[in-house]
């Protein structure tokens, strides 16, 4: 069961351009949703994270829009950039039984800009 | 920093065999978690660690085995290899308990089961 759903799968945007990745989710018992970047043959780095209490949050050219009555997120990055291409993951974090959270991760979005 | 790392980068099975994917971090976190990537599915949580000597599943812990004996280490074992099990396996830790502190990852490791 996807608890997490993020679309688009892939994207392609010209340099300048604004790209956008939805993300939605079903638990309303997760409460921090962070957004990690992959470079090819990397491992994901944490991108940019909110919480559920904000609506909009900004570092530098990114910006993650929440809607806690939607149950959607999505991130924005202004200006896009050719080192921006990479794959974008959003995640919900849960706690667990265990006593710590643990992340439920989309699907991930490859995004191309084109110089 | 060497932060976390995983070993080996790259590793060829045939259906059967068993082998045991390293993973060390050097940042004196509790918390690690094994992580598979498959295209088009995400990131799906194997296995994970509060601290040593303490492990639970994650969601597709079938097929795998994990052990925690100090900090540093958190080894994942694929016993009876199955071609199911083709995949990129990353590692990851973090410092705190709570839902801010951040998941550092190592490089992966690409699987080819056949």
């Amino acid at each position: 069961q996807q608890q997490v759903k993020q679309s688009p799968q892939s994207l392609i945007v010209q340099k300048g351009g604004i790209p956008i990745i939805n993300c939605a989710y079903e638990n309303t018992a997760f409460d921090y949703f962070p957004w990690y970047q992959q470079f090819p043959g990397k491992g994901p780095a944490l991108l940019i994270a909110i919480r559920p209490d904000v609506s909009e949050k900004k570092e530098g050219r990114f910006t993650i829009s929440f809607n806690k009555s939607a149950k959607q997120f999505s991130l924005h990055i202004m200006d896009s950039q050719p080192g921006d291409s990479a794959t974008y993951f959003c995640a919900a974090s849960q706690f667990t039984s265990s006593g710590t959270y643990k992340y439920i991760f989309g699907t991930g979005t490859r995004l191309k800009v084109l110089a | 920093n060497a932060g976390v790392t995983q070993t080996p980068k790259f590793r060829i099975l045939k259906i059967g065999q068993s082998m045991t994917l390293q993973c060390a971090q050097d940042m004196n976190h509790n918390y690690m978690y094994w992580y598979r990537q498959d295209p088009g599915m995400g990131l799906k949580l194997i296995y994970y660690s509060v601290g040593a000597g303490i492990t639970d599943k994650g969601e597709v812990p079938n097929g795998y085995n994990v052990s925690r004996s100090t900090t540093e280490d958190f080894p994942l074992r694929l016993e009876l290899a199955a071609p199911s099990q083709t995949s990129v396996y990353f590692c990851a830790s973090r410092e705190l308990w709570d839902r801010v502190s951040p998941l550092h990852f190592g490089n992966g490791t690409r699987l080819t089961v056949t």
